[in-house]
C-alpha cells in the first residue's frame, strides 16, 4: 500500500501567520485524512477528504484536494502556539487500510 | 462519552521477552486498529479487528499477533521482542468495519522499550 509524503518535514512560524503543509501520493485513493498529534501522544483527526471533493474547511483548518496531480494541502491560518504538533496525512486505498506519512512538525513561537 | 484508552501507558521489557498490550474502544464502536510508531518515522499499520475477527495485517512478522474480545476490546501481544520493537503502539478505533468512511479514534499509545 502506499505511503504518503508530507513536506515540509518542519515548519517553524510566528503566532497569527498561516501554515501551509502538503501531502503528495502516488496512486489513486479512496479519501485522504489529515490528523494532528501532540507530543507523541495520540493523534486527533482533522479532517476527511473524499476523492470527489476538492476543499474542505472546519474552523481555521482548510483541506484542499488534486487528484490529477495527487496531492492535498493542509492550510491553518492565523496559528496559534497550541497548533504546535505534528501533521499526518493517511491515504486509503483499495486495502480500506489508512496508511500514514511521517509528518510535517510545526512549531509556532509565542 | 470516555475516549479510547491504552494500557499501559509504559512498559519496559527485555529482549526475549514478551509484552501484552491492552486497548479498550469508544463504547459503541467494533472496529479497532493498532499501529506502530517507532521514532521519527510514521505510523505502520499492524492489524484491524472488526467483530472480533482479524480483518487484515500490516507487514509484520507472526510473532506480532492480537484478539478482540467479544466486548470490543483488544489486545496485542509482541513475542520475542527485539530491540527494534521499541516504539509507541497507538490503539484506534471507529463505529465500523469501514475506515473508508469513518475517521478513526485513537488512544493516548502504549510506548514499549525493549533493553
Amino acid at each position: 500500500s502506499q505511503q504518503g509524503e508530507e513536506d515540509p518535514q518542519a515548519l517553524s512560524i510566528q503566532e497569527g501567520e498561516n501554515a501551509t503543509m502538503n501531502c503528495s501520493y502516488k496512486t489513486s485513493i479512496n479519501n485522504l485524512q489529515w490528523y494532528r498529534q501532540n507530543s507523541g501522544r495520540g493523534l486527533v483527526h482533522l479532517i476527511l477528504i473524499r476523492s470527489n471533493e476538492r476543499e474542505k474547511h472546519s474552523g481555521r483548518l482548510r483541506v484542499t484536494l488534486d487528484t490529477s496531480k495527487k496531492s492535498s494541502s493542509l492550510l491553518i491560518t492565523a496559528s496559534r502556539a497550541a497548533d504546535t504538533a505534528s501533521y499526518f496525512c493517511a491515504l486509503t486505498g483499495g486495502s480500506y487500510i489508512p496508511t500514514f506519512g511521517r509528518g510535517t512538525s510545526l512549531i509556532v513561537h509565542p | 462519552e470516555a475516549g479510547v484508552t491504552q494500557s499501559p501507558t509504559h512498559l519496559i521489557k527485555t529482549r526475549g521477552q514478551q509484552a501484552t498490550l491492552r486497548c479498550s474502544p469508544i463504547s459503541g464502536h467494533t472496529s479497532v486498529y493498532w499501529y506502530q510508531q517507532a521514532l521519527g518515522l510514521g505510523l505502520q499499520f499492524l492489524l484491524w479487528y472488526d467483530e472480533g475477527e482479524e480483518r487484515n495485517r500490516g507487514n509484520f512478522p507472526p510473532r506480532f499477533s492480537g484478539r478482540q474480545f467479544p466486548n470490543y476490546s483488544s489486545e496485542l501481544n509482541v513475542n520475542a521482542l527485539e530491540l527494534e520493537d521499541s516504539a509507541l503502539y497507538l490503539c484506534a478505533s471507529s463505529s465500523s468495519g469501514m475506515p473508508f468512511y469513518n475517521e478513526q479514534f485513537f488512544g493516548p499509545g502504549t510506548r514499549l522499550t525493549v533493553l
